[in-house]
């Protein structure tokens, strides 16, 4: 497809669950990036790859979380013996490059519920 | 502090107004500005990005930069009822986005 296809995009999970988030960038989009939006807020960053590398995960909120992109395209997000503060919508979103005036391009999201 | 501030609003304007919104952010070493616009239930939408001093304009937007009082705006002109979201500002500073918490827009028809 033409934009940034995440999936679910409705995930309910029991506490203690793994779960894991899926986001599929723009084809040939370099950069890759997480966030998470918890209700009336703006996107708090999580993690940022530059194809497959993973250069910044100082956003993961704790060891639980875990984010790969091995081959430079596809990327999964799991979170591991989920809490109710888990609960949020996790973005997904890329963009060409990173760099000056490189605007990020969202996908629709995963809305997460922790039961 | 935050690193992007944004007055959370709600601010309402009648239809054909100018709506305003602003946004602040702590990082002098910030290198570009984006304006998103959030629909309820969806994904945030790029709208503008500006990276200079002074003004850059598309059709009805507006953004301002003023790096030196560490400020910037978005202006919509003649507003109308399809503009009512949720505004979010970021600021980008190498591999790193901060985005505001939102001002909420409301365009009264």
């Amino acid at each position: 497809g033409a934009g940034v296809s995440q999936s679910p995009r409705y995930k309910v999970a029991k506490r203690g669950q793994d779960v894991a988030l899926r986001c599929d960038p723009i084809s040939g989009h370099v950069s890759l990036f997480w966030y998470q939006q918890a209700l009336g807020q703006g996107p708090e960053f999580l993690t940022y790859f530059q194809n497959e590398a993973q250069l910044d995960k100082s956003g993961l909120p704790s060891d639980r979380f875990f984010a790969e992109r091995p081959e430079g395209s596809v990327s999964t997000l799991k979170i591991q013996r989920t809490q109710q503060e888990d609960s949020a919508v996790y973005l997904c979103a890329s963009s060409e490059v990173t760099g000056v005036g490189q605007p990020q391009h969202f996908g629709d999201g995963t809305r997460l519920s922790i039961l | 502090q935050k690193e992007v501030e944004q007055n959370s609003g709600p601010l309402s304007v009648p239809e054909g107004a100018i709506a305003s919104l602003n946004c602040t952010y702590s990082d002098r070493g910030s290198q570009s500005f984006f304006w998103y616009r959030q629909y309820s239930g969806k994904s945030p939408e790029l709208i503008m990005f500006i990276y200079s001093n002074g003004d850059k304009e598309d059709g009805r937007f507006t953004a301002q930069l003023n790096k030196a009082s560490q400020y910037v705006s978005l202006l919509i002109r003649d507003s109308q009822p399809s503009d009512s979201a949720t505004y979010l500002c970021a600021t980008n500073t190498g591999n790193q986005f901060y985005f505001g918490t939102g001002t909420s827009l409301t365009v009264i028809p």
